[in-house]
């Protein structure tokens, strides 16, 4: 177990839906990313949240939002979904903002449908 | 424009053997790597990670050998066990600068009994 927590687990929406995911890092942790896992491709790095400010955006769409909220947690809000959209969701944690480390939750499994 | 390849999308080794998972890259501005396991229904975990200033790490089963000149990378698994069956992802990252953390796109390790 990381001590990171996700939810929720698997979602299943329609097409033009919006979603919210929800990351806890690890307590004390105070950076958040969040990585989309396509079929077969690997990671992609989306964003990353530092003690609540925006830290690098990946190849985030403009349709995906994030945020962190002063307790730490964070939300990734995806909207005006596509069936493309369907994939893994990780968030993970690391102390610092340039820590090497990061702890992975379990994931959220979005399926558009 | 994928900067960290992992080419093999399988492997396959005898229990006993040795396990040798390959990655390259292409930004030299990289300075550090790690490697990721990554089993069904769960987020990757950590295994072992290197400084671009060093050559090999070692931890119990697991070395990574890193040869800068080739920009490539090599995680070593021996003598490897059924457990060590799972998707190994490599990782590199850009300290200075703009923070950059990018994953490759995984293998796949099946280690036979």
């Amino acid at each position: 177990d990381s001590g990171v927590t996700q939810t929720p687990k698997h979602l299943i929406t329609a097409t033009g839906q919006r979603v919210t995911l929800r990351c806890s890092p690890r307590s004390g942790d105070l950076s958040v990313y969040w990585y989309q896992q396509s079929l077969d491709q690997g990671l992609q790095f989306l964003i990353h949240y530092y003690n609540g400010e925006e830290r690098a955006k990946g190849n985030i769409l403009e349709r995906f939002s994030a945020q962190q909220f002063p307790d730490l947690h964070s939300e990734l809000n995806l909207s005006s979904l596509e069936l493309g959209d369907s994939a893994l969701y990780f968030c993970a944690s690391s102390a610092t903002g340039n820590s090497y480390e990061q702890y992975f939750g379990p994931g959220t499994r979005l399926t558009v449908t | 424009d994928q900067q960290v390849k992992q080419n093999s999308p399988s492997l396959s080794v005898q229990e006993g053997r040795i396990s040798i998972l390959n990655c390259d890259y292409t930004n030299s501005m990289f300075d550090y790597f790690l490697w990721y396991k990554k089993y069904p229904a769960e987020g990757p975990t950590f295994l072992i990670s290197i400084s671009s200033i060093k050559d090999k790490n070692e931890d119990g089963r697991f070395t990574v050998f890193l040869n800068k000149s080739a920009k490539h990378l090599s995680l070593h698994i021996v003598p490897s066990q059924p457990g060590d069956s799972a998707v190994y992802f490599c990782a590199a990252i850009t300290s200075s600068g703009t923070y950059k953390y990018i994953f490759g796109t995984g293998t796949r390790l099946k280690v036979l009994a």
